[in-house]
């Protein structure tokens, strides 16, 4: 079946760093990945869809110069946080589309202090 | 913007008794997935529906989509302690993929 690779699974910063978290399809080419957000006992919450070699497309609502998208490649996507702040800590999950449905990884529990 | 709805937000039942949660958009969705996700874990892809109207069975659980593409069902049958968690549905109203996530219900199963 498919897999997701998220990474890292859980990270802790300091308020005004930066956080990246990889987002790889493992046995699949996916052309598009999602990331979401999730807050505790919450549903996901779209953030923005990622395009390998173009673009990503952020949701209303989701500032694109804090939360930078790139999709270099078929199967990697990153999302990195930028100047995080405690309000940003919240669980990160990315998907991605193959031929089995859309896969989701593993998670990120990024905690800003 | 697009809204998912879904009810219950939670349910309680007994081991053996059976289990539905409704989910309902605002807008008229080209497709709908459910996943389930356990407590801690991340959500696993259920299944798709597509067409108008139609119903899938995953053993004891039976998915509709509606007629009108803008509510659908899932239904377990007999429940048993493994499926303990929060079921999603996420709809698209476009052809992007983009799937926006209804509000989740908790199921607990009581042994």
């Amino acid at each position: 079946g498919a897999v997701v690779s998220q990474h890292p699974s859980r990270v802790i910063c300091k308020s005004g760093t930066s956080v990246k978290i990889e987002c790889r399809s493992l046995d699949f080419q996916a052309t598009t990945m999602f990331w979401y957000r999730q807050f505790p006992k919450q549903s996901l919450m779209l953030m923005a869809t990622s395009n390998e070699g173009s673009k990503a497309t952020y949701e209303q609502g989701v500032e694109k110069d804090k939360f930078l998208i790139n999709h270099a490649s078929l199967t990697l996507s990153t999302l990195t946080v930028t100047s995080a702040h405690p309000e940003d800590s919240s669980f990160y999950i990315c998907s991605a589309q193959g031929n089995y449905g859309y896969t989701f990884g593993s998670g990120t529990r990024l905690t800003v202090v | 913007g697009q809204q998912v709805m879904q009810i219950p937000q939670y349910q309680h039942v007994q081991e053996g008794e059976d289990f539905t949660t409704y989910c309902n958009s605002s807008t008229t969705l080209s497709n709908i997935q459910w996943y389930k996700q356990r407590p801690g874990g991340h959500p696993v892809f259920l299944i798709q529906l597509v067409k108008s109207g139609e119903v899938k069975k995953q053993k004891r659980l039976t998915f509709q989509f509606g007629e009108a593409k803008k509510n659908s069902s899932l239904h377990i049958t007999a429940t048993q302690t493994t499926d303990v968690g929060t079921y999603f549905c996420a709809g698209d109203a476009n052809t992007g993929n983009q799937f926006y996530f209804g509000t989740g219900t908790s199921l607990t199963v009581i042994p």
